[in-house]
């Protein structure tokens, strides 16, 4: 079974500082890979995802990750964050192939002060 | 862009009674999934359901839940006899292939009493 840790539960930043979330996984196989975001009162959104080819993908509003297979890792980044970006961030995790379930981080709270 | 869209976006019930939350897919995705997110812990995967059955189910969805798609347009989680546990942000997933991105509904939030 696929297991994802997010080693940041809480992160605190000034607006145009850079961000790096870290998302590490286990899983044996192939894999699909997620951030979603979830804005205060809304639904999960997806950020951007990578299924396979380029490593670095760029998702919406200027996010970007970059799966490093030897590492099991796909942290979120980018490079100037803005108040709008307040939000909790999930990593996510299926094995590709099929129609399987999603398992996701624990979540990081993002609070940008401006 | 289409949404999931689940209802209600609160339900408050008495422990031991049956609720049923019902999510509206969008219109061409065929892989339906429901996760529940307890307060303060990660989201977590119950149940997936393609081609009118369930393809695969967690061990939180155990005999108390079940799945339909009763009219090929609504998906429904039914929870026959709620428990205090049972209260958490459930969240409707779908998707147009297996191997795709799931978009998620806003939600219910579920609090048995």
């Amino acid at each position: 079974a696929q297991s994802v840790s997010q080693h940041n539960h809480h992160v605190i930043l000034s607006e145009a500082a850079s961000l790096e979330l870290g998302c590490n996984y286990s899983y044996g196989g192939t894999v699909n890979l997620f951030w979603y975001v979830q804005y205060p009162g809304q639904h999960l959104q997806l950020l951007l995802k990578y299924f396979s080819g380029d490593p670095l993908v760029k998702g919406i509003k200027g996010f970007e990750a970059e799966f490093i297979k030897s590492k099991f890792s796909f942290n979120l980044r980018k490079p100037s964050v803005q108040w709008s970006d307040t939000a909790e961030y999930f990593c996510a995790v299926n094995a590709a192939g099929g129609y399987q379930k999603v398992t996701f981080g624990t979540g990081t709270k993002l609070q940008v002060i401006p | 862009e289409p949404e999931v869209t689940q209802t209600p976006s609160h339900q408050v019930t008495q422990m031991g009674q049956e609720v049923i939350l019902r999510c509206v897919p969008i219109s061409n995705h065929l892989y339906f999934y429901w996760y529940r997110q307890i307060l303060g812990q990660k989201v977590e995967f119950l149940v997936s359901f393609y081609n009118n059955e369930i393809s695969e189910k967690s061990e939180i969805f155990d005999d108390q839940f079940s799945v339909e798609r009763p009219d090929g347009s609504n998906f429904t989680l039914k929870i026959r006899s709620t428990k205090l546990e049972d209260s958490a942000m459930y969240f409707c997933a779908t998707a147009w292939g297996g191997d795709q991105p799931q978009h998620f509904g806003d939600g219910t939030r579920l609090s048995i009493l």
